[in-house]
């Protein structure tokens, strides 16, 4: 079955301690990108990539870092959270071509940072 | 700026009437237009793109968007709504500029509820 995986999903931590939420997808897809989702706010990308080995920053990129060392994986890192990064966060894939194909999203990582 | 606006945060609807979710953008040039749908604790599930070609465009679940470039809009509609169809949609537009070419600009979020 063609998914995104995120894990975990639901994390309760503290100010400070380091984190990283994984993500998956087996459809071979070139870009991959994070978003965090707030109320009233919809979804913003924190970061993206276009292929292993390239990354680049979205719109909210503060206070996070990725890594695309294989296609099919993407991990979000939080090296030091903090409570406004508390947050439902989302890992999406595409195809890069055109920019006319849907992206694919994962469940949802529910992050509380106290 | 590129953007999007769903100006209600909540829809209410009675099951076996038609519904409408209303979106509009604001992007230089041709747009690619999105709808997705957020049940409770899933993921954000594909309901129909738009990207050139029949204004009407027909989805997943019985729905159905219609693209009208006068007015920078792109409604969500279902003729008869069903209770199942309770859910948190989200409108999007491509972002031609930035993230890759491939970043998703996504309006606030209408809630939609049906009932019975």
């Amino acid at each position: 079955e063609a998914q995104v995986t995120q894990n975990p999903r639901y994390l309760i931590t503290v100010t400070g301690k380091k984190l990283t939420v994984t993500c998956s997808q087996n459809m071979n897809h070139e870009y991959m990108s994070w978003y965090r989702q707030d109320p009233g706010l919809g979804l913003r990308q924190i970061y993206y990539s276009m292929n292993v080995e390239v990354t680049d920053k979205g719109d909210v990129p503060e206070g996070y870092k990725v890594s695309r060392k294989e296609k099919r994986n993407f991990p979000l890192i939080l090296e030091s959270p903090s409570p406004n990064q508390t947050s439902l966060y989302f890992c999406a894939s595409s195809f890069v071509t055109s920019g006319s194909h849907e992206q694919f999203f994962g469940p949802g990582t529910r992050l509380t940072v106290l | 700026a590129q953007s999007v606006a769903q100006p209600e945060d909540q829809v209410n609807v009675a099951e076996g009437n038609p519904l409408t979710v209303k979106c509009t953008y604001s992007v230089s040039g041709n747009p690619y237009l999105f709808w997705y749908v957020q049940y409770p604790n899933r993921g954000l599930q594909f309901l129909l793109k738009y990207i050139t070609g029949d204004n009407l465009v027909k989805g997943s679940y019985g729905f159905e968007a219609e693209f009208n470039k006068s007015q920078t809009s792109f409604h969500l509609k279902k003729p008869s709504a069903l209770v199942s169809d309770s859910a948190l949609y989200f409108c999007a537009v491509r972002d031609m500029f930035s993230g890759g070419y491939n970043k998703l600009i996504f309006g606030a979020g209408t809630r939609l509820a049906v009932h019975p």
